[in-house]
């Protein structure tokens, strides 16, 4: 099975911070992506990555960037964290058709 | 617009009993679905998928049907058991493609399934 993991399970910062949300994944999978998982709203894809330093955009990607420097490893930047941040952040990896989830980053902005 | 609906906020069901789990969506074009369970704290998991070619697809206790003329999406649960309590997300994917030649995944909102003991 594939194993993705996140840095932090539980995050507090600041307004205005930059953030850094990392992501590693063990097998030699293309596709990296990052949601966020929000009540009522479900899981909206934010950017994802098909390659590395290859990149796209998904439904919500405003107020977010990211980087693929090596292929097991993709990071979600919060460029100037705001309070409407405040999420569950999930990063996969998918394998074809199936993909697989890491435990997901809980980030608080205040 | 969302694309990928589960209208069912919440679903209660006594252990031992069937649960019922449904999905809709909007574009004919989806090829591929998925159902995913997700614990509080954790990262959802995949549970079962069906492809558009196929109306049935088992795994022990869990059976996804498919009916495309419907648009319509089920997750059957049986029997229920108290360890089945979770969030249960579908997802669907197909054309089109995005700009790199990657399938979306588009998730629905989820149903927060309680099976009680």
């Amino acid at each position: 099975d594939v194993k993705v993991t996140q840095s932090s399970r539980y995050l507090v910062k600041r307004t205005g911070e930059k953030v850094f949300l990392e992501c590693v994944q063990d097998m030699d999978h293309e596709n990296m992506f990052w949601y966020r998982q929000d009540p009522g709203l479900g899981l909206r894809l934010i950017y994802f990555s098909y390659d590395v330093k290859m990149k796209e955009k998904g439904d919500i990607p405003e107020g977010y960037s990211v980087s693929r420097e090596k292929k097991e490893r993709f990071s979600l930047i919060l460029e100037s964290a705001s309070t409407n941040q405040t999420s569950m952040y999930l990063c996969a990896a998918r394998d074809n058709y199936e993909q697989y989830f890491g435990p997901g980053t809980r980030l608080t902005v205040t | 617009d969302q694309q990928v609906k589960q209208n069912s906020p919440s679903l209660s069901v006594q252990e031992g009993r069937i649960s019922i789990l449904n999905c809709d969506y909007t574009n004919s074009m989806f090829d591929y679905f998925l159902w995913y369970k997700k614990y509080p704290a954790e990262g959802p998991t995949f549970l079962i998928s069906i492809s558009s070619i196929k109306d049935k697809n088992e795994d022990g206790r869990f059976t996804v049907f498919l009916n495309k003329s419907a648009k319509h999406l089920s997750l059957h649960i049986v029997p229920s058991q108290p360890g089945d309590s979770a969030v249960y997300f579908c997802a669907a994917s197909g054309p089109p493609r995005t700009t790199s030649g990657t399938y979306k995944y588009i998730f629905g909102t989820g149903t927060r399934l309680k099976v009680l003991a």
